[in-house]
């Protein structure tokens, strides 16, 4: 059975970095991308980036490159998304899902959501 | 890269069909047979119901269908049920290995 569990919610204020985790089991985690979603209070979902745990090939959406990292880590078969400074603005739900790829990509799998909220 | 538009809202009554269309440009939705959809529940994980325009994945009911016309792919639930109430998104390949969603739409039964 294929499962994604993320990491808990996170409560921080602007300026502190912040690292969440994806955790899979269930399937060959090299072998297919992970996807990082985004949707802030009331809004809808932002695609924010996608990468591949075998390589760690990682393509960000314009709108956030250079705003967060993602990352893996193979050998505990998990995936992260970090932030070096947070922001108010960054406050949202971030959800991880497994993608996959027909030439395009959709997302088969989900996980539950990590909520984030920075404040002062 | 702007989001594909949906409407904002769609509703109809147990039984019924509706559609949703989502609206991007020459260089995602109309350059690209790869436009997937999901059902989305507030406080839940969003799940895939359309792939690849119109492929359904395994579990998903044969009520959900897609469809694409140029820059316009489009969702239809047909026999409109009160579990179809819900957030719905398309997505689609944007090149470069980049994808966008929708804007969402909420669908009232």
């Amino acid at each position: 059975e294929v499962k994604f569990v993320q990491s808990g919610s996170e409560l921080r204020r602007p300026g502190e970095s912040l690292k969440i985790s994806c955790e899979t089991s269930g399937y060959n985690f090299p072998n297919y991308w992970i996807v990082w979603v985004r949707q802030m209070p009331g809004k809808g979902l932002e695609w924010m980036g996608i990468i591949y745990p075998g390589d760690s090939d990682v393509r960000y959406s314009p709108s956030f490159a250079g705003q967060v990292t993602m990352s893996a880590d193979r050998s505990i078969s998990t995936a992260f998304l970090q932030w070096e400074s947070l922001e108010a603005s960054d406050t949202a739900i971030y959800y991880c899902a497994r993608a996959r790829s027909s030439f395009g990509f959709y997302f088969d799998f989900w996980g539950q959501g990590t909520v984030v909220t920075v404040s002062s | 890269q702007s989001p594909l538009t949906q409407p904002a809202s769609v509703s109809g009554s147990p039984g019924q069909s509706i559609t949703i269309s989502c609206t991007g440009t020459s260089s995602d939705v109309g350059a690209y047979n790869y436009v997937s959809w999901y059902q989305h529940h507030p406080d839940r994980a969003p799940k895939l119901i359309l792939y690849d325009i119109s492929q359904r994945p395994s579990g998903v009911s044969d009520r959900f269908s897609g469809s694409k016309s140029g820059n316009t792919a489009s969702l239809t639930i047909s026999g409109l049920q009160p579990e179809d109430e819900s957030d719905y998104y398309c997505c689609s390949y944007a090149g470069g290995s980049t994808e966008v969603f929708g804007t969402g739409t909420k669908v009232t039964v």
